[in-house]
Formats: C-alpha cells, sequence, structure tokens
C-alpha cells in the first residue's frame, strides 16, 4: 500500500482533458513538500513531467500541468494524444516512520 | 548528456547479497546540487524508493529496507552501488539507478535504463 494515493486507472478520448490525483497526508504533501510527477512509457524508465508541483523541465509539453493544494496534488493532461498513454506517478517526502521518498502506487492512462 | 548505467548480476540466490553498480557519466557525482538515489520496481507494480546518498557520503534509506540495504560512492570511478543482504524473493524487481537534482527540488531528472534482478535458487 502506498504512501500516496493515486487512482489505479482513468481514461479519456484523443483530444480530451483528464485528471490523476495524488492524496497523500500532513506527514508528506500535507507538511509542504513539494511532489514531483514522472510518466513511464512500457519497457522504459520513468521520466521527469512536473517537478516541485507546477513546474515543467524543458522539453515537457505544456499540455501537461500540475497543481498542489493541502495534502493533494494533480496532474492534467489536456489535448490528449495517443501517444500519451503510459503510467504515472506522483513522489513527494515523507516524515514519519515511513521517512524518506515516497512514491503513489502509480495510473495507467489509457487513451480511447 | 548525462547518461546512468546500472550493471550487476541479473540473478541472486535467496539469502545471498545482490549488488548493484550505477556508473554516471556526462556529469560528476561529487559536485553539484545533485544526490542519487536507488529505485526497484517490482514487474507490474510501482516505483519504491530504496534510499539515497550525497556527495558527502551522507546517507538515507527506506524504514523498511534500512537494515539489509547500504549506498557508498566511489568518487574515483564516478560510481555508486547498492548491497542488499539476505535477499528473498520479494526483492525481484528493475532496479533503478537515478539523479535528484536540488535546481528540481530533487525531482529526478535523470535515470538508468533499469537492470532486472532475479532471486531464484
Amino acid at each position: 500500500q502506498s504512501v500516496l494515493t493515486q487512482p489505479p486507472s482513468v481514461s479519456g478520448a484523443p483530444g480530451q482533458r483528464v485528471t490523476i490525483s495524488c492524496t497523500g497526508s500532513s506527514a508528506n504533501i500535507g507538511s509542504g513538500y513539494d511532489v514531483h510527477w514522472y510518466q513511464q512509457l512500457p519497457g522504459t524508465a520513468p521520466k521527469l513531467l512536473i517537478y516541485a508541483n507546477s513546474n515543467r523541465p524543458s522539453g515537457v509539453p505544456d499540455r501537461f500541468s500540475g497543481s498542489k493544494s493541502g495534502t493533494s496534488a494533480s496532474l492534467v493532461i489536456t489535448g490528449l494524444q495517443a501517444e500519451d498513454e503510459a503510467d504515472y506517478y506522483c513522489q513527494s517526502y515523507d516524515n514519519s516512520l515511513s521517512a524518506g521518498e515516497v512514491f503513489g502506487g502509480g495510473t495507467k492512462l489509457t487513451v480511447l | 548528456q548525462v547518461l546512468l548505467q546500472e550493471s550487476g548480476p541479473g540473478l541472486v540466490k535467496p539469502s545471498q547479497t545482490l549488488s548493484l553498480t550505477c556508473t554516471v557519466s556526462g556529469a560528476s557525482i561529487s559536485s553539484g546540487s545533485f544526490w542519487w538515489s536507488w529505485i526497484r520496481q517490482p514487474a507490474g507494480k510501482g516505483l519504491y524508493w530504496i534510499g539515497r546518498i550525497y556527495m558527502t557520503g551522507s546517507t538515507s534509506y527506506n524504514p523498511s529496507l534500512r537494515s539489509r540495504a547500504t549506498i557508498s560512492l566511489d568518487t574515483s570511478k564516478n560510481q555508486f552501488s547498492l548491497k542488499l543482504t539476505s535477499v528473498t524473493a520479494s526483492d525481484t524487481a528493475v532496479y533503478y539507478c537515478a539523479r535528484h537534482d536540488g535546481d528540481y527540488s530533487g525531482g529526478v531528472d535523470y535515470w538508468g535504463q533499469g537492470i532486472l534482478v532475479t532471486v531464484s535458487s
């Protein structure tokens, strides 16, 4: 069971908008720790998509955006494309007994 | 271009020690606002942080693996390593080495390609 909770799956048609949530607690996201998001295509290593809640590394399309509020964070993908079909993970830091870097369980995005 | 490459045995017997090395090219592991982690992913499952090391040699581990994991640096070879003792089948996973960038608030900007380690007799 992951410290950060993500929906197992989301789906959307090409061109649509989807949101992936990442719910934590007062020991991690709620303590002010930044949230990062990764995209993992099948058979490959994860790729940094969003860092520090809402920032995009160079080369990441602006169709991807992130936000954080309270004990949760969200990744929004607009103008969905077939190549967005992948697993998405959130990451933050936890200062409880699970102290250290923590990941969400991952969300499988299916483009219909 | 920064590259991370994991190396080590792909098969380890139960109760033995898993040893992996990450060779870093295109960046120095002993400079900059970076730190270095090992992360694993069992087949069909999510990402699991094992531990990290700073260029000072200071380490931090996932509490569930702290008693079995050791991460070390070899600055002369620009490498860092993972040792995991007393392995069982539940340690079977793809193991990634990764670089956290302080300028990215600790987000992992570079990953190795991953190495599959199977624990089996």
